[in-house]
């Protein structure tokens, strides 16, 4: 089975600082990774996704991530965040190959002015 | 494209009576559809998973005759509350995949269920 931890439940962060969201994974066998990120009230939409090869995935609205199969880890980033980022982002994340997909607990970006 | 929609947005109801919530894949076919419930400021928690033309499989702890799910097409699913009581309020996410593409769900907007 797998599982995954994300270390923050709220980051706060000023307008055009960069930003990381931790989140680590535990699994026994191989594993894709996801980042979504979730408006309120509204669906979850895919930033990116760890399926193989290049551990530095590149998604969209400037956000980045990298496996870390060593540490079992697979933080998300940006550069320099902005307002529109404000959001609540989950980690994922699903056995290769597998069904069910686990969600992270979420960690809420705040941006501030 | 990968559009999911759902139907209706919000609900309101009155304790008792059945509620059902649509999820179509707008433009692409779906084989398996997945059922979310999300309570406020908490992650989702996987209900079912639906495959078309088949029974719902249902994670340990939901109640089957409570969250029927019906897989009718390739692009609909439907999950109905039957006997809807207040701790049944939630948001209600559904996800599908696409048939050629396995390791990635697209996600509906959500339906925000209150029952008075």
């Amino acid at each position: 089975a797998q599982s995954v931890t994300q270390l923050d439940s709220q980051v706060p962060v000023f307008e055009e600082a960069p930003v990381e969201l931790r989140c680590n994974y535990s699994s026994s066998v191989s594993v894709y990774l996801f980042w979504y990120v979730q408006y309120p009230n509204q669906g979850l939409q895919l930033l990116l996704k760890y399926l193989s090869g290049s551990t530095l995935v590149k998604g969209i609205n400037g956000f980045e991530a990298e496996f870390n199969k060593s540490q079992t880890s697979f933080h998300l980033r940006k550069p320099s965040v902005h307002i529109s980022d404000t959001a609540e982002y989950f980690c994922a994340v699903s056995a290769a190959g597998g069904f069910k997909t686990i969600f992270g607990a979420g960690t809420r970006l705040f941006v501030k002015a | 494209g990968a559009v999911v929609s759902q139907h209706p947005s919000w609900v309101i109801c009155k304790s008792g009576t059945s509620v059902k919530i649509e999820c179509r894949s707008l433009d692409f076919q779906a084989t398996t559809m997945f059922w979310y419930r999300q309570f406020p400021k908490q992650s989702l928690m996987l209900m079912a998973t639906s495959n078309e033309g088949s029974k719902a499989t249902y994670e340990q702890g939901v109640e089957k005759d409570k969250f029927l799910i019906n897989h009718a097409s390739l692009t609909l699913s439907t999950l109905t509350v039957t006997s809807a009581h207040p701790e049944d309020s939630s948001f209600y996410i559904c996800s599908a995949r696409r048939v050629a593409e396995t390791d990635t769900q697209y996600f509906g907007p959500g339906t925000r269920l209150t029952v008075l």
